[in-house]
Parts: C-alpha cells; structure tokens; sequence
C-alpha cells in the first residue's frame, strides 16, 4: 500500500540552526510532494509544494528537495527560531482526491 | 476570510448515540474532504467530495456518512458513535484544476470527538 513515513522522534535544534526534516515514501511516485506545519490544536497549514522536475524549491527561510531516485523529500528550515517550532506534515496527492499524509515530525526550537 | 469553519470544536458522546460535524468553507472551492487524526498516525481520509452533487469513500469510512449540502457545505455524520472513533476530526477544501495533485487543501481547526 501506499505509504509516507517521517521521523515520529521529536527533533530538537538550538535557535539560529538549520532544521531538516525527512520524508520517505514507498510504493508510488508521486508528481507533487506537499509539506504542512500543525500547531497544537490547529489545522495543518499548507507551506510549500514541490514538482517532480524541480528537485528543489524555496521560500523565505524554508528550503524543500525532492529526490525521486531515493524517494525521499527532504525540509529544511534555515536560521531556525521559536517560532518555527510545531509539526511539520508530508504528504502527496495520487492525482483521485486520495492525499496520503505522513504522521508528522514535531520540531522544537530552544532559544 | 474564514477559510474552513467546522462546529462543535469540542463534543462528548456517549456510544451509540448520534451527531453531525458540521463544516463550510468561503473559498468556492469544488473539493471538501473529511479526514480524522489519531496520535502516531497520519491524517486518514474518511470520505470526499469531489464537486457539489458527489461523495466517495475514502480509506476509512465505516460507521460515517457525509452529506454534500451545497457548495460550502459538508457534514460528517455517526450514526451509532463507538470508542473507536474517538479522534480528532478535520474537513478540508481544495480547489481542482486540472489535477488534484498539485492543489493545496485549506483545512479546518477541527472538532475534538470523544466517545464514552
């Protein structure tokens, strides 16, 4: 079956580093990888998307790789800050309206 | 804008009893989705609706139904509530282009259910 996995470890980084968090999926190619940011007792939020073609996509501080040789998508967030600590969210769509979701990596950010 | 409103944030049923989870959007987007969340897992689909007018099961629709009201309007409802479904629930929307898979869903705050 189609499935995503991240880190279910909470990842801890000192303020002012680059976070990376990592997305594995398996039994599909997906054209599009999606990442989301939860807050506690929120919806996710959409952030960034990223084509098959682009291996690489930007915006602001965050930085998102795609490398569909490993299947594995890869989220960066660089000169990280408290602010930026929540839970971040892959996911890709099959393209039917079935998005597959990975459980997430909580990140926190220690000032 | 309020995006994706879903009602009641918060509810406690006791089994076998029944409830509708409200949600609207105000993005005139075609796409609402249903999804619950439980702890270790990721968000599972529990039904669709693709365009005003249709719904489909997704990968976890036994003991729901939805109802495709309108445009803005989508309900999940529990017929007969069981432990099982405690969880936290979100419904979404997403506007369709040419394919769904490079269209962002915009998602509620959810409604936090739990079932005695």
């Amino acid at each position: 079956s189609q499935k995503i996995e991240q880190n279910s470890e909470a990842l801890n980084i000192q303020e002012g580093k680059t976070a990376t968090l990592t997305c594995n999926y398996t039994n599909y190619s997906p054209a599009y990888l999606q990442w989301y940011r939860q807050d506690p007792g929120r919806g996710p939020v959409f952030l960034l998307l990223i084509r098959e073609n682009e291996k690489e996509k930007r915006k602001e501080r965050l930085k998102v790789t795609f490398d569909t040789t490993l299947k594995q998508s890869l989220f960066h967030i660089t000169a990280s800050q408290p602010a930026d600590s929540a839970t971040y969210l892959c996911a890709y769509d099959t393209g039917g309206f079935k998005t597959i979701f990975g459980a997430g990596t909580r990140l926190f950010v220690k000032a | 804008n309020a995006g994706v409103t879903q009602t009641p944030k918060f509810q406690v049923l006791k089994t076998g009893q029944s409830m509708t989870l409200q949600c609207a959007q105000d993005m005139n987007h075609n796409s609402m989705y249903w999804y619950r969340q439980d702890p270790g897992m990721g968000l599972r689909l529990i039904y669709y609706s693709a365009s005003e007018g249709t719904t489909d099961k997704g990968e976890v629709p036994n003991g729901y139904n939805v109802s495709r009201l309108n445009k803005r309007e989508f309900s999940l409802r529990l017929e007969s509530a069981a432990p099982s479904q405690t969880s936290v629930y979100f419904c979404a929307s997403s506007d369709t282009g040419f394919t769904t898979a490079n269209q962002p869903q915009h998602f509620g705050d959810g409604t936090r259910l739990s079932i005695l």
